[in-house]
């Protein structure tokens, strides 16, 4: 069975801080990974995705991968109320198939 | 302009009946889905066609049919309605099943 773990949450993060979510996938081949924000009520929205290993950075977000330890996060940096929603990880794996994880629920506080 | 259009936004209706959801893109991609997403928020692959073939499909009752008339529209046709297929369904698409993915509106469907 080919997963993608998250922690459900909620991470509580005070505003202007880094919010650190961390994911894991099961499936060593997986080549592409993905970073989707969904507000409540509303569809996921991509943010980032990264093929390689190392960071990717995209104005207050960065995203890290190492396949090494099969492990993606995303760092938001100067946190914002407006950032509160839940984050969704998704590894495409060997196949057509994109696995996405139950996501990450993020609460800042004002 | 919108890239990925669903209809309806919400559908209620009883058990045992059929509906449709229907799914449209104008981004020019290759590559559409339909997802699943229930009460706890698990977002879940059913379908996927790739210029109009099926190239995804996952262990879902056969109540359940997707249909691509065409690359740039995925409808989804469900027979015999139940209580459990309550849920929010996505479609999205990408350019091809290697990329990311772009979601539609999602069609919050009641079974009541």
């Amino acid at each position: 069975q080919k997963e993608v773990e998250q922690n459900s949450g909620p991470l509580s993060v005070p505003e202007g801080a880094i919010a650190s979510l961390n994911c894991t996938y099961s499936d060593r081949g997986s080549q592409s990974f993905f970073w989707y924000r969904q507000y409540s009520g509303k569809s996921p929205e991509l943010i980032m995705f990264i093929y390689s290993n190392g960071d990717k950075e995209d104005g207050r977000f960065t995203a890290q991968l190492n396949k090494a330890s099969q492990y993606v996060s995303l760092l938001i940096r100067d946190s914002q109320p407006s950032d509160s929603a839940t984050y969704l990880c998704a590894a495409r794996t060997g196949g057509f198939k994109t696995i996405f994880g139950a996501g990450t629920r993020l609460f800042v506080k004002a | 302009d919108t890239a990925v259009s669903q209809t309806p936004k919400y559908l209620v209706t009883q058990m045992g009946n059929d509906k449709s959801i229907k799914c449209e893109q104008n981004l020019g991609h290759d590559t559409m889905y339909w997802y699943k997403q229930d009460s706890k928020k698990f977002l879940k692959i059913m379908f996927s066609y790739n210029n109009k073939e099926l190239i995804i499909n996952e262990t879902v009752p056969n109540r359940f049919s997707p249909k691509s008339p065409d690359k740039a529209h995925l409808n989804l046709h469900i027979n015999s309605l139940e209580l459990g297929d309550s849920a929010v369904y996505f479609c999205a698409s990408s350019r091809d099943y290697r990329y990311e993915q772009y979601f539609g509106p999602g069609t919050r469907l009641t079974v009541t």
